[in-house]
């Protein structure tokens, strides 16, 4: 089943401790990107990565990292959270990112609270 | 950069009648118009997109209107069933041939749909 997976769907941190939330899809997908997702904001990007090795910043970066070494994986690194970034995050994923014909495939999302 | 606003915020409908959620967007350059359907628990999943040479597209019961003078783009449900209670976000940006995939999305909509 085609399908972008992330992990964990629940987190609870601490200020400062620093934690990272995988992203994996198994379509062979150029373009990855990370969105967090707040009450009466919709949806943001954070960053985004048209392939291997190429990353860059999306509207919010401010507080991220992200790494792309492998096709498939896209994980979302927080070096040192803040309570300001408890959110509701999501990966999503598309073949090469651009093109009328492409879809935006979602993961399940991942909750952060970072107290 | 582009700015989407999304009315109402919560719509209330009874089963078998219609549902209308209406999008506005402030970048004339925008070209590309997708709606999203987020479930409870769930990421936002694709249910219909429109490009900016196109007035109207229909998918069973669902339809995309798009008024590029007025630039507002609305979404239309009609025979509404209890499975179409989620919140609906709609998103607008330019969709590049290659590059990211760039888009402003909407605070969302909470549609209700009472049986």
């Amino acid at each position: 089943e085609a399908q972008v997976t992330q992990n964990p769907r629940y987190l609870i941190t601490v200020t400062g401790k620093k934690l990272t939330v995988t992203c994996s899809q198994n379509m062979n997908h150029e373009y990855m990107s990370w969105y967090r997702q707040d009450p009466g904001l919709g949806l943001r990007q954070i960053y985004y990565s048209m392939n291997v090795e190429v990353t860059d910043k999306g509207d919010v970066p401010e507080g991220y990292k992200v790494s792309r070494k492998e096709k498939r994986n896209f994980p979302l690194i927080l070096e040192s959270p803040s309570p300001n970034q408890t959110s509701l995050y999501f990966c999503a994923s598309s073949l090469t990112g651009g093109g009328f014909d492409e879809k935006l495939f979602f993961g399940s999302g991942t909750q952060l609270s970072v107290l | 950069g582009e700015n989407v606003e999304q009315h109402p915020s919560t719509l209330s409908v009874q089963e078998g009648d219609s549902a209308v959620i209406k999008c506005t967007y402030s970048d004339s350059a925008s070209n590309y118009f997708p709606w999203y359907k987020q479930e409870l628990g769930k990421g936002p999943q694709l249910i219909i997109d429109i490009r900016s040479n196109v007035g109207e597209k229909k998918d069973q019961r669902i339809a995309v209107t798009l008024n590029k003078t007025a630039k507002h783009f609305s979404l239309h449900i009609t025979e509404t069933q209890p499975e179409d209670s989620a919140v609906y976000f709609c998103a607008a940006g330019v969709r590049p041939l290659y590059g990211n995939n760039r888009l402003a999305f909407g605070k969302g909509n909470q549609v209700v749909v009472i049986p």
